[in-house]
């Protein structure tokens, strides 16, 4: 089985763009989860989705969106970009009632 | 506040003996623990978990253990093999049907060959 797949892989924007980030689940996963991970925060939950409805947000601001499609299939959107969104952006995906998530290769977003 | 503390930043171990990781927790909501490995560039890979109904979980050369009263739980490697060498993430859900992790700052593993 394929694992969690994100796209794009590394991502240069500059302050005040605006980024997408797209996920694809293991087949099969219906929740979808996003991380961000900084090195002075750590690992920080940003929101889950499942069944294209939003479960769970983090403390993050409302610059940070997403949304899930029919097949699973997420997207994370960060909107008018500052310098400390420089980060790594994970995904991932788990199976309904199972409390295991499964992580894909994350996204490296460079803000100048 | 941080609510899933890993105190140790590094470990050492040599190849072949035990490494064992530590991890603190605050908040008594936790049910639910998982141990994540991960490799520089690439995303964290699922090692083992444990319920708060248990207070051990092996798998083949990875044991966790949980003590409750202490809010403590520690991963044990044995055999330690240079392959482990990685960051190691303690993380926890709070339950309530809840499927946010909270993740510790991982500790860095190094085991010399």
């Amino acid at each position: 089985k394929a694992g969690v797949t994100q796209t794009p892989r590394y991502l240069i924007k500059t302050r005040g763009q605006q980024v997408t980030l797209s996920c694809s689940p293991i087949s099969g996963h219906r929740s979808v989860s996003w991380y961000q991970q900084t090195p002075g925060q750590g690992l920080q939950f940003l929101f889950e989705y499942f069944s294209e409805t939003q479960r769970n947000k983090g403390n993050f601001p409302g610059r940070f969106s997403g949304r899930q499609f029919s097949n699973s299939r997420s997207e994370m959107n960060v909107s008018t970009l500052e310098l400390g969104d420089s980060a790594l952006y994970l995904c991932a995906s788990r199976v309904a009632r199972k409390e295991t998530q499964y992580f894909g290769p994350g996204t490296r977003l460079l803000v100048l | 506040d941080q609510q899933v503390k890993q105190n140790s930043p590094s470990l050492s171990v040599q190849e072949g003996r035990i490494s064992i990781l530590n991890c603190d927790y605050t908040n008594s909501m936790f049910d639910y623990f998982l141990w994540y490995k991960k490799y520089p560039a690439e995303g964290p890979t699922f090692l083992i978990s444990i319920s708060s109904i248990k207070d051990k979980n092996e798998d083949g050369r990875f044991t966790v253990f949980l003590n409750k009263s202490a809010k403590h739980l520690s991963l044990h490697i044995v055999p330690s093999q240079p392959g482990d060498s990685a960051v190691y993430f303690c993380a926890a859900y709070s339950g309530a049907g809840s499927y946010q992790l909270t993740f510790g700052k991982g500790t860095k593993l190094s085991v010399i060959p």
